[in-house]
């Protein structure tokens, strides 16, 4: 299994420039999770997916888009890119939320200049 | 509700113990301990439901006192490898959007 892959790992944007974040997952996990992590920070919770055609917003929704279409996949879009994105993204997945471990992909380095 | 995660920074010298410590204002449902290393993702150590219950894996333990909404993480003769950051998680009891809500972290340093 090659648990949670993102793509891509670093990317430079410009301001109001578009973007998605892929993520894919193999465990057939039914939680799927974005997080942002800014530098010497916690992770917030961008949007998370309870299953395919079902997504919610999580703490910092703002400025981002998510659509859940498969089990597998989970892509994160921003729309007219700010300064403020600047950070890292995580996607994860889960069986559940409440009692089971997320599994993290490696991250995808975003900065906006 | 974020949780609070003290102390904030901790250096160790090989073979020493710390703690870290976990609250949250609010009534718990479970919570989730990770570690990250630098430039890497977070890596899952443990959940604790309500109940209580103290866990452990090899060196590293956590306990979860309810009455407090308090967990604290163990971390006993620690070794070179066990630096980096440690983030809790927590659930909280009420809500329909069981969503896990991480501290700020508490940055670990071993020492050799």
């Amino acid at each position: 299994n090659a648990g949670v892959t993102q793509t891509p790992k670093f990317r430079i944007l410009k301001i109001g420039q578009s973007m998605t974040l892929q993520c894919t997952q193999d465990m057939n996990h039914n939680y799927m999770y974005w997080y942002r992590q800014d530098p010497g920070m916690g992770l917030k919770l961008i949007y998370y997916s309870v299953g395919a055609g079902i997504t919610d917003k999580g703490e910092v929704p703002n400025g981002y888009n998510v659509s859940r279409s498969t089990t597998e996949d989970f892509p994160l879009r921003l729309e007219l890119a700010a300064p403020s994105q600047t950070s890292v993204y995580f996607c994860a997945s889960s069986y559940f939320t409440d009692s089971y471990e997320q599994y993290f992909g490696p991250g995808t380095r975003l900065t906006v200049t | 509700q974020q949780p609070v995660q003290s102390p904030q920074a901790v250096i160790l010298r090989e073979g020493e113990d710390a703690v870290i410590n976990c609250s949250s204002s609010k009534a718990l449902y479970s919570v989730h301990w990770y570690r990250q290393k630098h430039g890497e993702a977070p890596v899952f150590l443990m959940i604790l439901l309500k109940g209580g219950e103290q866990k452990g894996h090899e060196k590293i333990s956590a306990s979860f006192n309810e009455k407090k909404q308090q967990s604290s993480l163990y971390l006993t003769a620690s070794q070179l490898s066990y630096s980096g950051t440690y983030f809790c998680g927590t659930v909280l009891s009420s809500g329909s959007a069981r969503q896990l809500t991480f501290g700020s972290g508490t940055q670990l340093t071993v020492l050799p």
